[in-house]
């Protein structure tokens, strides 16, 4: 099986300009959250959707937005961008049932987005 | 609120030699705690877990950690590092009420030196 696909691996955009990056979950994961790694850092939470409808979020700004399709399959939007929206976005899923709540999360390899 | 803390930046082992990750943890209810690793620009990868249980957790590549509930510490352990083994190491607990929230510790390099 395919694990966590993320889209497109690197990009890099100009400062106000609008990003979409895009993740497929492992197949029969219901569960998808997004984390911003900055150079240096550990993971930053910044959604988690599931069966389409957000179940958490981080403390970002107004200019972050995700979405889950019916196949599960994920995006994250960031508009006017700026210098410090510079990082590794992660994508992770998972089964997603709080009954499983022993499960681990699995990660993509990630979209590295420079904002210069 | 959940938080862990990795108190060492980077830690040097020579290959061979036994080598200890730290990681303190703060938790409100009970501790659902990970380690993950991570090569450079790659993401995540899952090593090893506690959720309940025997407090000495086995997990993948030869690693295991200890859970200490006194101490509130989940240090990764290897008994003999590889070269290979070189890489950022966090340590991650889980959101008590939401379980696909994960809060990372700021994370560990381990350096293993031939």
């Amino acid at each position: 099986d395919a694990g966590v696909t993320q889209s497109p691996t690197h990009l890099i955009k100009t400062r106000g300009q609008h990003v979409t990056l895009r993740c497929s979950p492992i197949s029969g994961h219901k569960s998808v959250s997004w984390y911003q790694q900055v150079l240096g850092q550990g993971p930053q939470f910044i959604f988690q959707y599931y069966e389409k409808e957000e179940r958490g979020r981080g403390n970002f700004p107004d200019r972050f937005s995700a979405r889950q399709f019916p196949n599960y399959s994920s995006e994250l939007n960031v508009n006017a961008l700026l210098l410090g929206d510079s990082a590794l976005y992660l994508c992770a899923s998972s089964l997603g049932d709080r009954v499983l709540g022993n499960t681990e999360a699995f990660f993509g390899q990630g979209t590295r987005l420079t904002v210069v | 609120a959940q938080s862990v803390a990795q108190p060492e930046d980077q830690v040097n082992v020579a290959e061979g030699n036994p080598l200890t990750v730290k990681c303190t943890y703060s938790v409100s209810g009970n501790p659902y705690l990970f380690w993950y690793v991570q090569y450079p620009n790659r993401g995540l990868q899952f090593l090893l877990k506690y959720i309940t249980g025997d407090n000495l957790v086995k997990g993948s590549y030869g690693f295991e950690a200890e859970f200490n509930k006194s101490q509130t510490s989940f240090h990764l352990k290897k008994p003999s590092a590889l070269v290979s083994d070189s890489a950022l190491y966090f340590c991650a607990v889980r959101d008590g009420y939401n379980f696909n929230k994960f809060y990372f510790g700021s994370g560990t390099k381990l350096n293993v030196k031939p």
